[in-house]
């Protein structure tokens, strides 16, 4: 496709529950960046990969969190034993470039509401 | 935490310039300034970046002063599409570890009013 991809778009969960969102970036793009935004604030870091090495994963605030790219190109992150403060729109973003001066890419992003 | 201030929100009718500014005077020698913006219910769209020297493309103008410590986004005729929050984000220009983020702060709501 023509942009990166995210589903589902919207996902309700109850807490307690384990969750999974896609993201399908632009083919060919060898950067895959996830950032978590809660209500009001902008887009935090969670995790980097360059192709299917995750070579940051600093800003998965808990071990709840974790992210893979098996093939290099779509990435899944997973979100475990899901708690109210996980609510949040979850984003992706693809670059063609290694970690590169040019602008990211990012999908509409998927919500995560749990209740 | 973001490098950069900017304010909460601005306004703008529509079919005028938008002038939005950014304050970030602990900025490096080797940091580029960004500009993303966010529609509601979308994720950031790239608008334009610099290092020094102003830089114009489709979207908008930078204008980035000489200490380099500020700079403006400007959009020349602003369309009620335009209404969006605007990030603007430091960001080194090699290719090396944490170079890839982008950090975000909370922005600039800018409403442009029919």
């Amino acid at each position: 496709g023509a942009g990166v991809s995210q589903s589902p778009r919207y996902k309700v969960a109850k807490r307690g529950q384990d969750v999974a969102l896609r993201c399908d970036p632009i083919s060919g793009h060898v950067s895959l960046f996830w950032y978590q935004q809660a209500l009001g604030q902008g887009p935090e870091f969670l995790t980097y990969f360059q192709n299917e090495a995750q070579l940051d994963k600093s800003g998965l605030p808990s071990d709840r969190f974790f992210a893979e790219r098996p093939e290099g190109s779509v990435s899944t992150l997973k979100i475990q034993r899901t708690q109210q403060e996980d609510s949040a729109v979850y984003l992706c973003a693809s670059s063609s470039i290694r970690a590169g001066s040019y602008g990211y890419t990012f999908g509409s992003g998927t919500r995560l509401t749990v209740v | 935490d973001a490098k950069t201030t900017q304010p909460t929100s601005m306004d703008c009718a529509e079919g005028r310039a938008a002038n939005l500014p950014c304050n970030h005077s602990t900025i490096s020698g080797n940091e580029y300034v960004y500009w993303y913006r966010q529609i509601h219910s979308q994720g950031p769209q790239y608008i334009i970046h610099g290092l020094k020297n102003n830089e114009t493309n489709e979207m908008a103008s930078l204008i980035i002063t000489e200490d380099r410590k500020s700079s403006t986004l400007i959009l020349p005729h602003a369309t009620l599409r335009d209404t969006a929050v605007y990030y603007c984000i430091v960001r080194p220009a090699y290719s090396g570890a944490g170079s890839y983020q982008l950090t975000f702060g909370k922005g600039t709501k800018l409403s442009v009013i029919p």
